[in-house]
């Protein structure tokens, strides 16, 4: 089955650790993106990558880091900067696009839920 | 400024009545999707209905309707004869321009479809 992973489903962190979480896709999808959910507050992007060894920063990036050395794979890091790093992650994912379509669906994992302790 | 509107935190609707969701957004690129997503208490997001810019008739899928007035830049999501698995938060979103830029998300709207 085709589809997004995200692992672990639960984090806990003492304050003051870094943590990664991850994310898998089997999708063969070009771009991946990492957004962040509080409650009352939507989905905020973190960061995104359109191809592989290449990303930007989203809204809220600050405290984060991500890499993309492959397709398939798309980890972020949240760091011991991150003042507030107690949140649902959602990692997505979405194919290749030309001649300037903009239908272009996210297709989303699981979630991890990360608490710091 | 925020790029997707949703004025209403939380709305309820007795099962198989309609209800509407609304959805107001803000963009001076002429050529732009809006999305919306479902995402029940698991967390999981799940689409369930697109409209292009361009699009010339508002976008159906099944028992959902999308009401795409473009002069009011409202997008609203109609759900026909609810259900109680409707109960869900519910995320409008937009994609300015074209190809892989992400998605912004408004702050979603919780239903709550009552028996």
């Amino acid at each position: 089955d085709g589809g997004i992973t995200q692992s672990p489903k639960y984090l806990f962190r003492k304050e003051g650790q870094n943590v990664t979480l991850s994310c898998e896709q089997n999708l063969n999808h070009d771009a991946m993106y990492w957004y962040r959910q509080d409650p009352g507050q939507g989905l905020r992007l973190i960061y995104y990558s359109q191809i592989v060894n290449d990303f930007q920063k989203g809204d809220i990036a600050e405290g984060y880091s991500v890499s993309r050395e492959k397709k398939e794979s798309f980890p972020l890091t949240v760091t011991s900067a991150q003042k507030n790093p107690t949140a649902f992650y959602l990692c997505a994912s979405s194919p290749h696009t030309s001649g300037g379509a903009f239908y272009n669906e996210q297709f989303f994992g699981p979630g991890t839920r990360l608490t710091v302790l | 400024a925020q790029k997707i509107t949703q004025t209403q935190p939380g709305m309820f609707v007795q099962e198989k009545e309609a209800v509407t969701l609304d959805c107001t957004y803000d963009t001076s690129d002429p050529s732009y999707g809006l999305f919306w997503y479902k995402q029940p208490s698991s967390g999981e997001m799940i689409f369930l209905i697109y409209q292009g810019s361009y699009d010339q008739q508002n976008a159906t899928e099944g028992r959902y309707s999308l009401n795409f007035q473009k002069a009011r830049k409202s997008a609203n999501l109609v759900i026909s004869a609810s259900q109680l698995g409707d109960s869900a938060m519910y995320f409008c979103a937009m994609r300015e321009g074209s190809g892989n830029t992400p998605l912004v998300f408004g702050k979603g709207t919780r239903l709550s479809v009552i028996a």
